[in-house]
């Protein structure tokens, strides 16, 4: 059974800092890993796909890495805001679109 | 160009009634999909549709839950004799196809239940 792991649950840090989100996940076979972001009292919103056969993906000062056969993915945010702060889910999908997410971890960036 | 919305965005119910949460995802998407979400904890998977047909059942957690597409667009969950461990957010989600795992799922706001 695929189990996604987040470390750390609570992250807080003042604002300009880089910073790093892990994700683990116990079954390689994986399709697609995702991360997404949900402010509190909304929805999920998507944020970076990287397909099974991609090792990173960027936009703008999100990066996020895959290395599949270890079973881990970074989420890397360059320059934190404090509108940078929310909870940040990391999502596994296997060969059908139902995915498996982790417990999130929530950022707060300090002005 | 709506995204997916869910009604009512908050339920309060007492144990043991019926309640029906409905899902309206993005014109034209095929998969729709359920998730329920426990407070601190990520998403769970419940239930995936592909058209008007449950193609993964997998994750209702026993029979008093039940969801229907009955068109193929709106989806209706359903959850009879409620407990109060069914507090949650119940996120529903569409992407275009379903049948490319590649694809991005767009999320609703969720509909936030609470059983008294």
């Amino acid at each position: 059974k695929q189990e996604v792991t987040q470390i750390p649950a609570a992250l807080s840090v003042p604002e300009g800092e880089n910073l790093v989100l892990n994700c683990s996940f116990t079954d390689s076979a994986i399709y697609n890993l995702q991360w997404f972001r949900q402010d509190p009292g909304k929805g999920l919103t998507s944020l970076l796909l990287i397909q099974s056969s991609q090792r990173e993906q960027t936009s703008g000062r999100l990066n996020a890495s895959l290395d599949k056969s270890s079973g881990r993915s970074t989420l890397y945010i360059a320059a934190s805001q404090p509108g940078d702060s929310a909870t940040y889910l990391c999502a596994v999908s296997g060969n059908t679109g139902k995915l498996i997410f982790g417990q999130g971890t929530t950022l707060q960036v300090k002005p | 160009g709506a995204g997916v919305s869910q009604t009512p965005s908050n339920k309060v119910t007492e144990k043991g009634k019926y309640v029906e949460l409905r899902c309206d995802p993005i014109s034209g998407h095929t998969a729709l999909y359920w998730y329920r979400q426990s407070l601190g904890q990520g998403p769970e998977f419940l239930i995936y549709f592909q058209g008007t047909g449950a193609a993964d059942d997998s994750g209702l957690p026993n029979d008093r839950f039940f969801a229907v597409r009955p068109e193929g667009s709106v989806s209706t969950l359903k959850i009879q004799r409620t407990e109060r461990g069914d507090s949650a957010v119940y996120l529903c989600a569409s992407s275009l196809k379903g049948t490319v795992p590649q694809e991005t799922q767009y999320f609703g706001p969720g509909t936030r239940l609470l059983v008294l």
